[in-house]
């Protein structure tokens, strides 16, 4: 069965700094990995996916996300955080023959002025 | 970007009162709706995914006479949450793909539903 783990709850970065949010996956055959971003009160915006390619996938507003596929990882990261990605961001992933995708926890991400 | 629409946004009603909340895909043929349910601070919980044309996929434990899924069309879903109870108070969320196992799922803004 598919699953995917978001192991930190919150992640505070200052403004200006490099972010990292963290994503490790399950799945049988090859993963097709997403990240979204949930404002309050709001349904979930799609960021970037990873199909196929190159490891490192960019997506909206500036955010990356690098498939590793031997750590079965997709972290996704950001050069300098700004106050406006302070969100929900959630980790999901669809593997095998199952058209459903599986969501991560989610992790709360504060930026600091 | 492919835009899916949830109405109504909010609903306030009557314990005992049925709800319906509908999802429609607005700029592509939606062949999968997903319906999820999320309570505060956490994750989304898949309550089912339904294709156009034939009966909802329901997820373990969730009631189907319940919450009635209809996916008449590519473009609308609908959600009924039948004789709606307290417990029942949540925040709903729809989502909607297009055919193609590479295809994300885009969401609807959700709909918030408290029941008195």
């Amino acid at each position: 069965a598919q699953s995917v783990a978001q192991p930190e709850d919150q992640v505070n970065v200052a403004e200006g700094n490099p972010l990292t949010v963290k994503c490790t996956y399950s799945v049988s055959g090859n993963p097709y990995l997403f990240w979204y971003v949930q404002y309050p009160n709001r349904g979930l915006q799609f960021l970037l996916k990873y199909i196929t390619g190159d490891n490192l996938v960019k997506g909206s507003y500036g955010f990356e996300a690098e498939f590793n596929k031997s750590q079965t990882s997709f972290h996704l990261k950001k050069p300098s955080a700004l106050v406006s990605d302070s969100a929900l961001y959630f980790c999901a992933v669809r593997g095998g023959r199952d058209d459903k995708i599986i969501f991560g926890k989610g992790t709360r991400l504060h930026i600091l002025p | 970007g492919a835009v899916v629409s949830q109405h109504p946004s909010r609903v306030i009603c009557k314990s005992g009162t049925s709800v319906k909340i509908e999802c429609r895909s607005l700029d592509f043929q939606a062949t999968t709706m997903f319906w999820y349910r999320q309570f505060p601070k956490k994750s989304l919980m898949l309550m089912a995914t339904s294709n156009e044309g034939s009966k909802a996929t329901y997820e373990q434990g969730v009631e189907k006479d319940k919450f009635l899924i209809n996916h008449a069309s590519l473009t609308l879903s609908t959600l009924t949450v039948t004789s709606a109870h307290p417990e029942d108070s949540s925040f709903y969320i729809c989502s909607a793909k297009g055919a193609g196992v590479d295809q994300p799922q885009h969401f609807g803004d959700g709909t918030r539903l408290s029941i008195l």
